[in-house]
Formats: structure tokens, sequence, C-alpha cells
């Protein structure tokens, strides 16, 4: 299977608790994007990167939120001090240049104790 | 008010009905649509893209007005594995900017 690929695929832990998150984008892809979906809501979108660089983040990404991508290929995002209000499905995404259609990841549900 | 809206629905056809979804946007510079297809706990999958001229794909017709600020998907003859959320999503200006989704609208169809 060569799609995005997501892991884990489910997380529980405590509030306060650190997590970490990764993806794999599809190999030819240069572009990843995560979002966050809660129940009821389409995705929102949290950060993208081009190959290495971070782009743009959203202002839904707090500081104690961190993404990083260091070698163009996988990405992690890493939540400190998680929150009651964090738990959702976050989801990763990847396109090739120009205007591609983007493609998700299963995603990783995280759920906060 | 939101930049993608649509109605949630859901809406309940019997197999074989025809069925429409409505989604407009607020902002005029978006360049890019999509209909997203998302199934219960699972990730969103590229339904289709939507293109000025309108287009279809199969059982699926997408139309765009760009002078409405309104995008549109049929579902003609639905089977039961139509059933799903539909997301419309939007995207700005030049290949880099992230989508923007609406929360969706939840299809069931009944045998």
């Amino acid at each position: 299977d060569t799609g995005v690929s997501q892991d884990p695929r489910h997380k529980i832990t405590k509030r306060g608790q650190n997590v970490t998150f990764r993806c794999d984008p599809i190999s030819e892809h240069n572009r990843l994007y995560w979002y966050r979906q809660t129940l009821g809501q389409g995705p929102e979108f949290l950060t993208y990167f081009q190959n290495e660089a971070q782009l743009e983040k959203s202002r839904l990404l707090s500081d104690r939120f961190s993404a990083e991508r260091p070698k163009g290929s996988f990405s992690t995002l890493e939540i400190q001090r998680t929150e009651q209000g964090d738990s959702a499905m976050y989801l990763c995404a990847s396109s090739a240049f120009g205007n591609q259609p983007q493609h998700f990841g299963d995603g990783t549900r995280l759920s906060i104790l | 008010r939101k930049e993608v809206e649509q109605d949630p629905g859901p809406f309940n056809v019997p197999e074989g009905a025809t069925v429409a979804f409505n989604c407009t946007y607020s902002n005029s510079a978006s360049q890019s649509f999509f209909w997203y297809r998302q199934d219960c706990r699972k990730e969103p999958k590229l339904l289709m893209s939507v293109y000025s001229s309108g287009n279809e794909d199969g059982r699926f017709t997408a139309q765009l007005n760009r002078a409405s600020q309104y995008i549109s998907l049929l579902i003609r003859d639905s089977k039961l594995s139509d059933s799903a959320t539909y997301l419309c999503v939007v995207r700005g200006l030049g290949g880099n900017t992230p989508l923007v989704f609406g929360k969706g609208t939840r299809l069931s169809v009944i045998a």
C-alpha cells in the first residue's frame, strides 16, 4: 500500500501527558498537511510543509503543538501537556506539486482521559 | 459566517433515488473545489474535483457557480454503499494553500 500512513491509529493518554504522532506521506509528494477533526465537524487545517520547510501554521496550533518534517519525508506532530480539548482525530494529508488533490491517511484518534 | 457551509442532513433516501447536496463558500478568491466522501470513523477520500464547466463521474455530477459561490453534488440511482458523509471543500489561490472543509452532509441510503 503506497498511501499516506499514520501511526498510531489510536492513542489514549492522561491529561498533562505529551504525545507524538507520525505521518509517512506518499513517497513522491513534497507537500504534507496536518488537520484536526472533532465529532460533527469537517477537518480543520493545523499546519503545512513543503519538503522540510513549515510554511504555514493555523491559529489553532497553540504553543503546545509542534510539528517537524526534518528530512522532507515523514512528519511528526507533538502535543505537550495534553488537555481534554485536544481529543480529536488528527489527519495527515499529502499532495504533489501544483493544485493536485490531497490524499489523507487513516488518522490518529486521540482520547484524553 | 463559516467559510464553507453545508446542510448537515441527515438525508435519508431509498435505494435508487436521486439526491442533491448544496454548498456555499464565502471566499470569492477560492480557486479549487472538491467533494470528499468520509465514512464513519474513517479518513476523507477524494470523490471528485469540481470544475467550472461542471463534471460527471458515473452516477455523480458536480456543478460550480462562481457568481453565486455555490457548489452542488448530484447522486443518481443511490446505492446502499453511498451512505457516508459528503464534505464540500474549497481551496484558495495556489497549490500550497490548505483545504477548507464544510461540516459535511450525512447521507443514509435505505433498502
